[in-house]
């Protein structure tokens, strides 16, 4: 059973870089298949999908977001992990990371496996 | 891309069926034939529900069903039960610059 599993610090100061990692267990990163994304939040209301990364480093960004987000992965700690820069309080929102399964080489647009979430409050 | 627009909420006895709409554009819901259902209880990860429009991952009661008119997709839960009880979002792919769009959530309640 694959488990996700974000980590990191729940407050971050304005004008700062917001950092989270997601801790993949059950299954390999680096066995291809997957598209492993960001997902955010706000609070008491709707969903933002941020991006994704390919294990072998592609990226895609949600246009909106593309100035301040960076996704990188470590297949070696089977994590891939979260950047986002010059955070303000429009910032704040429970974090998920997810997986989107592929099928071949083509994705499947579905989230099949999510974290439990990690909330990220922006504030001095 | 603007969120897709369900409504806040529905209601209904156990047993009884509810539908919940999911209205996008060409774009998006009447663009593709990509639109998943999540659902999540309180302090819980989304659950993947149903995917391409109607399918059902394995494990998903088929008491929930999924279809598409135009714009507009649609999720139904048929004989309705406590445990359903929840918020749900629908999700279309966008398009390759967009890629995905959520729904505003819907609060299903069950009297």
């Amino acid at each position: 059973q694959v488990q996700l599993q974000e980590s990191g610090p729940g407050l971050v100061k304005p004008s700062q870089t917001l950092s989270l990692t997601c801790t993949v267990s059950g299954g390999s990163i680096s066995s291809g298949g997957y598209y492993w994304s960001w997902i955010r939040q706000h609070p008491g209301k709707g969903l933002e999908w941020i991006g994704y990364i390919y294990y072998s480093g592609s990226t895609y960004y949600n246009p909106s977001l593309k100035s301040r987000v960076t996704i990188s992965v470590d297949t070696s700690k089977n994590q891939f992990s979260l950047k986002l820069s010059s955070v303000t309080a429009a910032d704040t929102a429970v974090y998920y990371c997810a997986r989107e399964r592929m099928s071949g080489y083509y994705p499947t647009y579905r989230f099949d496996y999510w974290g439990q979430g990690t909330l990220v409050t922006v504030s001095s | 891309q603007s969120a897709l627009t369900q409504p806040r909420s529905v209601s209904g006895s156990p047993g009884q069926s509810v539908t919940i709409s999911c209205t996008g554009t060409s774009s998006d819901v009447g663009g593709y034939n990509y639109v998943s259902w999540y659902q999540q209880h309180p302090g819980k990860a989304p659950k993947l529900m149903i995917y391409d429009v109607s399918k059902r991952p394995s494990g998903v009661p088929d008491r929930f069903s999924g279809s598409k008119s135009g714009n507009t997709a649609s999720l139904t839960i048929s004989g309705l039960q406590a445990e359903d009880e929840a918020d749900y979002y629908c999700c279309s792919y966008a398009g390759s610059y967009t890629r995905f769009v959520f729904g505003t959530g819907t609060k299903v309640t069950v009297l």
